[in-house]
């Protein structure tokens, strides 16, 4: 079975500090792969998505940057932090194949930003 | 674009009643719908999809949904809630063309009283 890993779990960052999650997914080839940010456990914002290896896709210009460097492996970046990118981080991926296929998410990573 | 709107930012109802949670969307063409439920410090676990066929679509945990299409609604409904039900549900609708970005409504709180 499929499996989507999101790590790590929570992550306390200085402002103006680097940033570098990473989700990786299994038991699956060539998914489509996407990064969400939730804030105040509410509405979600897709902030990037993939469909292969070094394609991305922003949808908000912003601080992040995301790459894709293998087929299962999807990083979130920031050279430089902002508090105003505190919030809760999701990866997800659904199968390419089809577009009518729900997206599966990883348990996501909380951000704080001090 | 697409859109979703859930209405209620919370829906109380007491354990054995029958619980609905609201949703409609906006879409231009035919819509892929699903129902996703978020557990506190999780990501979103996917319930059910509308695609095409039977209005009613039948999903995890006891829940099912009714399509609408004249109402342009997606409502979740569960025939007796259980208070392990209470978590927050999300909505979400795509396009049935081109590449498969979600679009999620800002989230309904589902408490269930013992």
């Amino acid at each position: 079975s499929q499996t989507i890993h999101q790590w790590p779990a929570t992550l306390v960052q200085p402002v103006g500090s680097p940033l570098s999650l990473e989700c990786t997914v299994e038991g699956t080839s060539n998914p489509n792969l996407y990064w969400y940010r939730q804030a105040a456990g509410r509405g979600l914002q897709l902030l990037f998505y993939s469909v292969g290896i070094g394609q991305i896709s922003s949808e908000v210009p912003q601080n992040l940057s995301a790459s894709r460097p293998q087929d299962r492996q999807f990083i979130l970046s920031s050279k430089k932090l902002l508090l105003s990118d505190s919030g809760f981080y999701l990866c997800a991926w659904s199968a390419r194949s089809r577009n009518n296929q729900p997206q599966h998410f990883g348990d996501g990573t909380r951000l704080s930003i001090l | 674009a697409q859109s979703v709107a859930q209405p209620e930012d919370q829906v109380n109802v007491a354990e054995g009643n029958p619980l609905t949670v609201k949703c409609t969307y906006s879409v231009s063409g035919n819509p892929y719908l699903f129902w996703y439920v978020q557990y506190p410090n999780r990501g979103l676990q996917f319930l059910l999809k509308y695609i095409t066929g039977d209005n009613l679509v039948k999903g995890s945990y006891g829940f099912e949904a009714e399509f609408n299409k004249s109402q342009t609604s997606f409502h979740l409904k569960k025939p007796s809630a259980l208070v392990s039900d209470s978590a927050l549900y999300f909505c979400a609708v795509s396009e049935n063309t081109g590449f498969q970005k979600l679009v999620f409504g800002t989230g309904t709180r589902l408490l269930v009283s013992p």
